[in-house]
């Protein structure tokens, strides 16, 4: 496999389940990102890992929980989410976390896990 | 303000046509812009990204950049029914932490 695989591609869940979503990355890149991505919104980063350290958290409220346990795989762990958390979530890598000398940082995303909260 | 703006379509036009894609912004820091192409049910793919102002061609595209009016355009030459999307811009001041636009839908007509 190439590229950005998420997995599941779809999930509906209750507020008071607990699941996870996974990402894993086969481009050797040592960033990776989740964004919420809902209807006519931007793009919502949500958080950053660098080399399996987390370096972005944008004030994601704790219902949501990452994992990374190593450069090539990435989790997003759900629990007692709310209907507006309802959003397609997107896993993305790129090589690194392009400073300010080092260009473009170009993202590579996956095809995204559509979550459903009833 | 919103940070970077879209406008979200749908744009529809036939087959051939030119289209043009806008994004306006308001933070002046942002040098860095990146168009995204975005197929119903996969992820964003990087189309074209731009440093600082000009033009930059890639085929039938045509990425813009103008900083003194805070405006980015895609241009897609010859429309294809392919190139039925949503269009999302991205703009970053250090080529990190892109701030990305809502996208417009677009739709080309065979």
């Amino acid at each position: 496999e190439t590229g950005v695989t998420q997995t599941p591609r779809h999930l509906v869940m209750g507020m008071t389940n607990k699941k996870s979503l996974k990402c894993e990355q086969h481009l050797g890149h040592n960033a990776m990102y989740w964004y919420k991505q809902s209807a006519k919104k931007p793009l919502e980063l949500m958080f950053v890992y660098s080399l399996e350290e987390r370096v972005e958290n944008n004030s994601v409220p704790s219902r949501f929980s990452p994992e990374c346990p190593n450069s090539s795989h990435l989790f997003l762990h759900l629990h007692t989410l709310q209907p507006e958390d309802s959003a397609l979530y997107l896993c993305a890598s790129s090589q690194d976390r392009a400073g300010l000398d080092s260009g473009a940082n170009v993202l590579t995303f996956g095809a995204g896990s559509r979550l459903t909260v009833l | 303000q919103k940070e970077v703006e879209q406008d979200p379509g749908p744009l529809s036009v036939p087959e051939g046509a030119i289209v043009s894609l806008n994004c306006t912004y308001s933070n002046s820091a942002f040098q860095y812009f990146m168009w995204y192409r975005q197929y119903s049910r996969k992820g964003p793919e990087l189309l074209m990204y731009t440093y600082s102002s000009g033009n930059k061609e890639d085929g039938r595209f045509t990425a813009q950049v103008d900083k003194s009016s805070k405006y980015i355009s895609l241009f897609i030459r010859d429309s294809q029914p392919s190139d039925s999307a949503t269009y999302l811009c991205a703009m970053s001041p250090y080529g990190q932490n892109f701030v990305f636009g809502p996208g417009t839908r677009l739709s080309v007509l065979p």
